[in-house]
């Protein structure tokens, strides 16, 4: 059984460019949550997919955009990337939005800003 | 608003020690607790969780913790460590109220584990 996946593990970006992330849910699950973890912090909520829809936001910027698509995949896009943005991104899955449900955290895509 | 305070930044203790990795919380509604675990270069596992009934609650590699609702903690123990528990550890609440399961982290604490 698989668990949750994400592309590409490292990825380096200059100032102004775009960057899109790539998760892959855990089977069985259809909700997918998104986190920004900055270097000594712990992570930070961005937003939640659920049934193709964003669900839920954090206090990020509309610089950072998501999709959902009918496997339950999901993307992160950021645009205009600052250097601030450079960070661990962390994607999670859960089941039917989960309260309570446990989430499932893949292994995290490191961007660095330069 | 939720917010969590992790006492240590880090926790330095010798193999075979017991060690306690100290959280509290504040929110104006309940809340569920969980402590998830971090090794380098990976993403997030879940140790333990509480939702409701005993406030004693038992993880994985022999983990536990204890809710203490008047203290508003979720303090996280190990009778004896092992040096495969160095690792980054992380408390974090969701209000019970939150359909969407929005995690709200404790800033971690850092357990390493010395021979």
């Amino acid at each position: 059984d698989a668990g949750v996946t994400q592309s590409p593990t490292h990825l380096i970006k200059t100032r102004g460019q775009q960057v899109t992330l790539r998760c892959s849910p855990k089977s069985g699950h259809d909700t997918v949550s998104w986190y920004q973890q900055a270097l000594g912090q712990g992570p930070q909520f961005i937003f939640q997919y659920y049934e193709e829809e964003e669900r839920q936001r954090g206090n990020f910027p509309d610089r950072f955009s998501g999709h959902q698509f009918p496997n339950y995949s999901s993307e992160l896009n950021v645009n205009a990337l600052l250097l601030g943005d450079s960070a661990l991104y962390l994607c999670a899955s859960s089941y039917r939005q989960g309260l309570g449900e446990t989430q499932y955290f893949g292994p995290g895509t490191r961007l660095l800003v330069l | 608003a939720q917010s969590v305070t992790q006492l240590d930044s880090q926790v330095p203790v010798f193999e075979e020690a017991p060690v306690e990795l100290r959280c509290n919380y504040s929110s104006s509604v309940s809340v569920y607790l969980f402590w998830y675990v971090q090794y380098p270069n990976q993403g997030l596992q879940l140790l333990l969780k509480y939702l409701s009934g005993s406030t004693l609650v038992k993880g994985i590699n022999g983990f536990e913790a204890e809710f203490n609702k008047s203290q508003t903690s979720f303090h996280l123990r190990k009778p004896s460590v092992h040096i495969s528990d160095t690792a980054e550890y992380f408390c974090a609440v969701i209000p019970i109220y939150n359909q969407g399961g929005k995690l709200i982290f404790g800033q971690g604490t850092e357990l390493s584990v010395k021979p």
